[in-house]
């Protein structure tokens, strides 16, 4: 069964630093990997999304990065802002219907 | 275009009562899904469906069923609620299976 893990569980920076949250998971058959941002009390956006065949993707600030062999992604976000506070969500996809997800990142940064 | 909305917002119910929550979309999706998140669990799939007049289970059915007799609607039904069923609901759909887009979600209390 399709585990999926993310690392810190948390994490307060400084407005103006660059940071990486982690997302792992068990099998590596997987068909993509998204991402998406929560915010409090309201659903999930989606922010990048890596089919298997892709090793990363980028969206202005952010970047995600793939390694399906093991079993890793990353979301790096380039000079943080406080508008970046939010949950951090990632997500995996098999061949099937079934979506995994995370417990999510919950970041702040800090004026 | 409203995207993905969610009816009710909030409701709290007795332990035995059934309710029925609404998920509507207008973007011609054809695939759509129920999800419940618990507290540093992240998301789990309800049920799903990949297009009018089909359902399927997720990863926690019991205890939901759920019917999509017109496409742009998902319904997500509770027979006999209770207090574990305590969650936040969110509804999704998609073009494909390729990608989601999330709903506000519904806030449901089961005492």
């Amino acid at each position: 069964k399709q585990e999926v893990t993310q690392i810190p569980a948390a994490l307060s920076v400084p407005e103006g630093e660059n940071l990486v949250l982690n997302c792992s998971f068990t099998d590596s058959a997987i068909y993509n990997l998204q991402w998406f941002r929560q915010d409090p009390g309201k659903g999930l956006t989606s922010l990048l999304l890596i089919q298997s065949s892709q090793r990363e993707q980028t969206s202005g600030r952010l970047n995600a990065s793939l390694d399906k062999s093991s079993g890793r992604s990353t979301l790096y976000i380039a000079a943080s802002q406080p508008g970046d506070s939010a949950t951090y969500l990632c997500a995996v996809r098999d061949y099937g219907q079934n979506f995994v997800f995370g417990p999510g990142t919950r970041l702040s940064v800090l004026p | 275009n409203a995207g993905v909305t969610q009816t009710p917002k909030f409701r709290v119910l007795k332990t035995g009562q059934s309710m029925t929550l609404l998920c509507a979309q207008d973007m011609n999706h054809e695939y759509m899904y129920w999800y419940r998140q618990d507290p540093g669990m992240g998301l789990r799939l309800i049920h799903y469906s990949v297009g009018e007049g089909t359902t399927a289970k997720g990863e926690v059915p019991d205890g939901y069923n759920v019917s999509r007799l017109k496409k742009q609607n998902f319904l997500l039904g509770l027979e006999s609620a209770a207090p574990s069923q305590t969650s936040v609901y969110f509804c999704a759909s998609g073009i494909s299976s390729y990608e989601q887009y999330f709903g506000p979600g519904t806030r449901l209390t089961v005492t």
